[in-house]
């Protein structure tokens, strides 16, 4: 099975920009979480998505913003970029079913995202 | 709110020796999942082991095992025989009652010296 993918791997945005990831979960996985990386705040949780509807989201303000499609693709958007979001973000999936149980979250390789 | 603490941002280990990664964790939940996530630095984010907090055994994946305290809400990592392929950023985490939602300490990097 191929792992989870996502594009575009390197970014390089100014202020004001906006941007959109994609991340392609592994075959079968209706889940998709993302997370924000940076050597100051380490890894932080943005939303998850299981089956087109987002089911969690963290602390983060509403310029960042995801969807999830049919296919269980996904994409996270932010709008009007500063300097802080400077960051490495992490996609992962799952299968995604609850009910007391937990599935291993599988992770992409990433997108560096850069804001001059 | 849960909280990870990983109180040890560095460590370095001689090749075939044995180190142990702390982590500490607050919830009040009674069943729970733990996670140790390997992140080399490649960045790709792999699981290397998972503890259930029902089960009394510790979790043991080949090289790889935990000291898993309940009580005392610790759940330290062990890695015996180093190998240079375990050097990597490794991240305790701990999964919100019922949901996907990971919180990540903030990690131990480890060095392994030949």
């Amino acid at each position: 099975k191929a792992g989870v993918t996502q594009t575009p791997r390197y970014l390089i945005k100014t202020r004001g920009q906006q941007v959109t990831l994609s991340c392609s979960p592994i075959s079968g996985h209706r889940s998709v979480s993302w997370y924000q990386q940076t050597p100051g705040q380490g890894l932080q949780f943005l939303f998850e998505y299981f089956s087109e509807t987002q089911r969690n989201k963290g602390n983060f303000p509403g310029r960042f913003s995801g969807r999830q499609f049919s296919n269980s693709r996904s994409e996270m958007n932010v709008s009007t970029l500063e300097l802080g979001d400077s960051a490495l973000y992490l996609c992962a999936s799952s299968t995604g079913t609850s009910g007391g149980s937990y599935n291993e979250q599988f992770f992409g390789p990433g997108t560096r995202l850069t804001v001059l | 709110a849960q909280t990870v603490t990983q109180s040890q941002p560095e460590m370095s280990v001689q090749e075939a020796e044995t180190v142990t990664l702390s982590c500490t964790y607050d919830t009040s939940e009674s069943d729970y999942y733990l996670f140790w996530y390997k992140q080399p630095p490649s960045r790709q984010m792999i699981l290397v082991i998972r503890q259930e907090a029902y089960k009394q055994q510790n979790a043991t994946e080949n090289r790889f095992s935990v000291n898993f305290q309940k009580a005392a809400k610790s759940f330290s990592l062990k890695i015996s025989d180093s190998q240079l392929g375990d050097a990597a950023m490794y991240f305790c985490a701990y999964p919100g009652a019922g949901s996907y939602q990971l919180t990540f300490g903030k990690g131990t990097k480890l060095s392994v010296i030949p």
